[in-house]
């Protein structure tokens, strides 16, 4: 069974740094892209940022492009997300999730997350 | 950047009912389009993958049609489990975007 568990959230002043994390499980992680996506109180879901398998193609939200960085650890099994200079706006629950393809490897999408991880940056 | 745009926004519904969302797209995606189902409190679900595929375990009260940049979700006969926010996404590019939602209320 797929098994992703983030970590690393909490509660943190404006311009100070975070480093998320998410535990893989239950599939071979170095087989598959991985997302970070959050979700402000309120607000609907917003893609953060993605890696592909081996960290050859990382993309970013223009929101947060220059300060965070996404990154894996394969032997590890684990993703993770520097998030530096935290604004007021970056408030949410952060979830990682696994792409998955459909049966010819073309299309896709985001088969498993996990339960999220809640950053709180307030003064 | 690809956007994405859906409606309605909310809409309110019995169950039974057949309810249909749409999504649009800035540009053309061919059948990169997903849907998924997010409850608060739980992590979102996929429905649908590549435009119209269901995903496994996933009622087929559920279906999704479209390709280009006009897409469609509708679920058939609506159930007291399916009032939730509904989100679509392209995957056409690395960089993903999702579409602003369409929250399903109780009428």
């Amino acid at each position: 069974e797929v098994q992703l568990v983030e970590s690393g959230g909490g509660l943190v002043q404006p311009g100070r740094s975070l480093r998320l994390s998410c535990a893989a499980s239950g599939f071979t992680f170095d087989d598959y892209p991985m997302h970070w996506v959050r979700q402000a109180p309120g607000k609907g879901l917003e893609w953060v940022s993605g890696i592909s398998w081996n960290s050859g193609n990382i993309d970013y939200a223009d929101s947060v492009k220059g300060r965070f960085t996404i990154s894996r650890d394969n032997a590890k099994k684990s993703l993770f997300l520097q998030m530096n200079s935290l604004k007021v706006e970056d408030t949410a629950l952060y979830y990682c999730a696994k792409v998955a393809y459909d049966s010819n490897g073309y299309y896709a999408h985001l088969a498993n997350w996990g339960q999220g991880t809640l950053v709180t940056v307030s003064s | 950047d690809i956007q994405m745009t859906q409606s309605p926004s909310s809409l309110s519904a019995s169950v039974g009912d057949r309810v249909t969302i749409t999504c649009r797209t800035s540009q053309n995606i061919a059948s990169y389009l997903n849907w998924y189902q997010h409850k608060p409190g739980k992590p979102p679900k996929v429905l649908i993958y590549a435009a119209s595929s269901l995903q496994s375990g996933v009622p087929s009260r559920f279906s999704g049609s479209g390709s280009g940049t006009d897409f469609t979700l509708t679920i058939s006969s609506l159930q007291p489990e399916d009032f939730a926010t509904y989100y679509c996404q392209q995957s056409y590019r690395t960089s993903l975007t999702f579409g602003p939602g369409t929250t399903v209320h109780i009428k």
